[in-house]
């Protein structure tokens, strides 16, 4: 069974901390992807990373970094957190073969106060 | 530009009938991949259902079909004999051309929440 794991289920933090949320996965999968989901538009790609140390801007990816310093693992980094970045972040994993799916974690609900 | 839409935002359902949930795309690449996830109030995405495009059959799992139409470009999630525990949110996916990169990159449409009555 493929597990991705992330590191909370809920999260809150004050505005211009530092957030990391971090995502493990244990397939042997060569991509990992965060998203944030928002009510009314569905999953947005943030960032995406196909191999380790490797990543690309997806479509949202300002006031985001990323970091894949393991196979395994993909960070996410909100540098100064900001109220607008209240929302559920979801992290997914998946082979390179085409037309494999992405397998996803529980997610992280982040709010910002 | 690629894109999937589901215009419907709820719907509900009576136990033990089948429903449709709506999802069309647009894409000018011959070649795409169509997915449905259900997303149940835990918030864990699972995976349900895939089409190809040039797959010659509508794709079928369990109680999930997929009802594949390439000329109207639409590719309908249907659900036979609904269970509660098909209350959920639903997102259909389209996997983004990357020139043989693999990348696996998904497009998702707004979701369509439903539920089932008893």
């Amino acid at each position: 069974d493929v597990k991705v794991t992330q590191s909370s289920r809920y999260l809150v933090k004050r505005t211009g901390e530092k957030v990391f949320l971090e995502c493990v996965q244990d397939m042997d999968h060569e991509n990992m992807f965060w998203y944030r989901q928002d009510p009314g538009l569905g999953l947005r790609l943030i960032y995406f990373s196909y191999d380790v140390k490797m990543k690309e801007k997806g479509d949202i990816p300002e006031g985001y970094s990323v970091s894949r310093e393991k196979k395994e693992r993909f960070s996410l980094i909100l540098e100064s957190a900001s109220t607008n970045q209240t929302s559920m972040y979801l992290c997914a994993s998946s082979f390179q073969r085409d037309q494999e799916t992405q397998y996803f974690g529980p997610g992280t609900r982040l709010l910002v106060l | 530009a690629q894109k999937i839409t589901q215009t419907q935002p709820g719907m509900f359902v009576q136990e033990k009938e089948a429903v449709t949930l709506d999802c069309t795309y647009d894409t000018s690449d011959p070649s795409y991949g169509l997915f449905w996830y259900k997303q149940p109030s835990s918030g864990e995405m699972i995976f349900l259902i895939y089409q190809g495009s040039y797959d010659q059959q509508n794709a079928t799992e369990g109680r999930y079909s997929l009802n594949f139409q390439k000329a109207r470009k639409s590719a309908n999630l249907v659900i036979s004999a609904s269970q509660l525990g098909d209350s959920a949110m639903y997102f259909c996916a389209m996997r983004e051309d990357d020139y043989g990169g693999a990348t696996n990159k998904l497009i998702f449409g707004t979701g369509t929440l439903l539920a089932v009555q008893p």
